[in-house]
């Protein structure tokens, strides 16, 4: 079954460029969407088709996808963006996220 | 202002059933793709189930498959969720979640609160 695989962890000092990486065997070839998940909470869509931002999303947040990497990168990181940032694709006739990538900034 | 409200979670027995109901609104609910996400408290998110706007195409994943049954009555905004033969590994919060209407669109733009299963004895 296909996968996709995003680093555990990820640290920022505040005001600097954040980048969480989503690999899969040509996931260059689908959409790849981007969520953020605080804790209690529900997630969030903050990327979709690769690049897009929904309506409320900063533009500090941006997306590629090429190759077997999708990447999600936050520009000027703020602690309000702290959370689990999870990838998401469709393979075939299945959904799959990544293991998703806890996001600090410190 | 769209929302999704899931109810019909709670305990239920290894083996037994339950089932999830999600009311819609602040949408033209029929035009809309539907799925299921569950994620075990503290854990990733794992897709369920999808299913399209008419309902005439219907996925799930493999863990759940031959178990759950995802349906919807567009006339009442709703979409449903049944478990059969429950297991210890299905507990989980269960989110119903839409999907983008664009016809290239495969995000989940909107998600509801989510709904707690506990499958315990």
């Amino acid at each position: 079954s296909y996968e996709l695989t995003q680093p555990p962890s990820v640290s920022v000092s505040p005001g600097q460029t954040a980048s969480i990486t989503c690999s899969g065997d040509k996931l260059g070839d689908k959409y790849a969407s981007w969520y953020r998940q605080k804790p209690g909470q529900s997630p969030v869509l903050v990327i979709y088709e690769d690049t897009k931002r929904p309506s409320g999303i900063p533009e500090r947040f941006s997306g590629s996808n090429s190759g077997n990497t999708a990447t999600l990168t936050i520009s000027a990181t703020q602690p309000m963006d702290e959370g689990d940032y999870y990838c998401q694709a469709w393979d075939s006739s299945a959904v799959v996220f990544g293991g998703g990538t806890k996001l600090t900034v410190l | 202002e769209v929302q999704l409200v899931e109810s019909g979670g709670g305990l239920a027995q290894p083996g037994g059933s339950l089932r999830l109901s999600c009311a819609a609104s602040g949408f033209t609910f029929s035009s809309y793709e539907m799925n299921w996400v569950r994620q075990t408290p503290g854990k990733g998110l794992e897709w369920v189930s999808y299913m399209s706007g008419s309902g005439n195409t219907i996925y799930y994943a493999d863990s759940v498959k031959g178990r759950f049954t995802i349906s919807r009555d567009n006339a009442k905004n709703s979409l449903y969720l049944q478990m059969n033969s429950l297991r210890a590994e299905d507990t989980a919060i269960y989110y119903c979640v839409r999907e983008g209407i664009a016809a290239t669109d495969t995000s989940f733009d909107f998600w509801g609160q989510g709904t707690l299963v506990t499958v315990s004895s």
